[in-house]
């Protein structure tokens, strides 16, 4: 019971924009939308998260539509290093993190 | 952010032994810490929510004999396979939450994931 739904995989150019989407219909109003990413055989990295407003950090932006049932993940310019999968999770403040399947993106030279 | 180590980073065993992993937060106090695993393909599955002081809750389908939790500190969960079988070959992450914004992040309840630890039971 992940509660989002990504696409299984993307291929994305080197030095191009990644834009990765998640749909989460049912997300309550005080869940917030996290991202997380996996290299191969280690943990899971913590990208950025929001709640309504957009987010930029210095990894990646999170662009959230104002219903607040999809968002987009923005690698701005991938690099190799950024083929992983990446997971988004929709979490209360309180709730423990559940993972769904994610998406793969291989970033190609 | 936050650093949350687990050790051993990979561990071969016998079928029928135990092997114990540990999960630590070296810069916050976590009073909640969560395991999880992780087979070949999959996604992570969580296991086990494990309060500090308290029984852990596990996830259905999970033997809380067979995986024994035990959070004695703010800083330290660890996590026994008793008796392991080939089938408990897995990639075991452990995740802490951080409840104050304590950690370098700063940010209030925030959860942390350990490197993992892969496990094979020969």
């Amino acid at each position: 019971d992940a509660k989002t739904t990504q696409p299984p995989s993307m291929d994305c150019a080197e030095g191009r924009a990644a834009n990765l989407p998640c749909n989460h219909s049912t997300i309550s109003g005080n869940e917030y939308v996290y991202w997380y990413r996996q290299i191969h055989s280690q943990g899971p990295q913590y990208i950025i998260h929001g709640l309504k407003n957009n987010e930029t950090n210095e990894m990646a932006s999170l662009i959230i539509t104002e219903d607040r049932k999809s968002s987009t993940l923005i690698l701005p310019h991938a690099t190799l290093r950024d083929t992983a999968v990446y997971y988004c999770i929709v979490r209360g403040n309180n709730n423990d993190m559940r993972f769904g399947a994610g998406t793969r993106l291989t970033v190609k030279p | 952010g936050a650093v949350v180590s687990q050790h051993p980073s990979r561990v071969i065993c016998k079928s029928g032994t135990s092997v114990k992993i540990e999960c630590r937060s070296l810069d916050f106090q976590a009073t909640t810490m969560f395991w999880y695993r992780q087979f070949p393909k999959q996604s992570l599955m969580l296991m086990a929510t494990s309060n500090e002081g308290s029984k852990a809750t596990y996830e259905q389908g999970v033997e809380k004999d067979k995986f024994l939790i035990n959070h004695a500190s703010l800083t330290l969960s660890t996590l026994t396979v008793t008796s392991a079988h080939p089938e408990d070959s897995s990639f075991y992450i452990c995740s802490a939450r951080d409840p104050t914004g304590t950690s370098k992040s700063g940010s209030y309840n925030e959860q942390f994931f350990g490197p993992g630890t892969r496990l094979t039971v020969l």
